[in-house]
């Protein structure tokens, strides 16, 4: 089945900095990445996608970058500011077979002022 | 999006109990849900995979037994620990997908955090 990994376990940043975590896939089938933003207690929360036909997608200040060949895949915030503090999941699945997500292990981003 | 409801959203309960977890799909068809676990500070591990009128399909190491999945209608899918132990103190949560979505495909419940006494 799929592993993903993911690192680092935990990021702090100041405030302004950027934050880039980064992610690999062993399935070369997968063709959906999404990443997910939790808060303790809280349902992951979808904060960008990206799918194998494109290599990279920028929303405000998230973008997201998807190497297929070498199947790493990265999240980029700038600007970081204090309520991007959370615990960041990437994730990976076959979009058409069922979408079964596998996490990867999750990123503790703090944001310092 | 979608909306998954999860309930509830907490629960405490002694140690050989049963404890159920709903999750219904409000304004879509699920004909499949997937049920996560997740230990403090770790990630989401896939426990489950459940289909509208089917036997669910367990992950390895998951004891169906134990985790007993009913997914009898096209919105209303539950999980079932049964006999619960401390050790199965965990958060629980649902997603389903919506094929009729174009881009979010993927719907969460709320959540259920489990405390076994």
């Amino acid at each position: 089945g799929e592993n993903v990994e993911q690192h680092p376990s935990t990021l702090s940043v100041q405030e302004g900095d950027s934050a880039v975590i980064k992610c690999t896939y062993s399935d070369s089938a997968s063709n959906y990445f999404p990443w997910y933003k939790q808060e303790l207690g809280k349902r992951p929360q979808l904060i960008i996608d990206i799918r194998s036909n494109v290599g990279e997608k920028k929303d405000q200040r998230i973008a997201v970058t998807l190497n297929k060949t070498a199947k790493h895949f990265s999240l980029h915030i700038t600007e970081t500011q204090p309520e991007d503090s959370a615990v960041y999941f990437c994730a990976a699945s076959i979009e058409g077979g069922g979408n079964k997500l596998t996490f990867g292990t999750g990123t503790q981003l703090k944001v310092e002022l | 999006g979608a909306v998954v409801s999860q309930h509830p959203s907490w629960v405490i309960c002694k140690s050989g109990t049963s404890v159920k977890i709903e999750c219904r799909s409000l304004d879509f068809q699920a004909t499949t849900m997937f049920w996560y676990r997740q230990f403090p500070k770790q990630s989401l591990m896939l426990m489950a995979t459940s289909n509208e009128g089917s036997k669910a399909t367990y992950e390895q190491g998951v004891e169906k037994d134990k985790f007993l999945i009913n997914h009898a209608s096209l919105t209303l899918s539950t999980l079932t620990v049964t006999s619960a132990h401390p050790e199965d103190s965990s958060f629980y949560i649902c997603s389903a997908p919506d094929a009729t979505r174009t881009n979010e495909k993927l719907f969460f419940g709320s959540g259920t955090q489990l405390s076994v006494l």
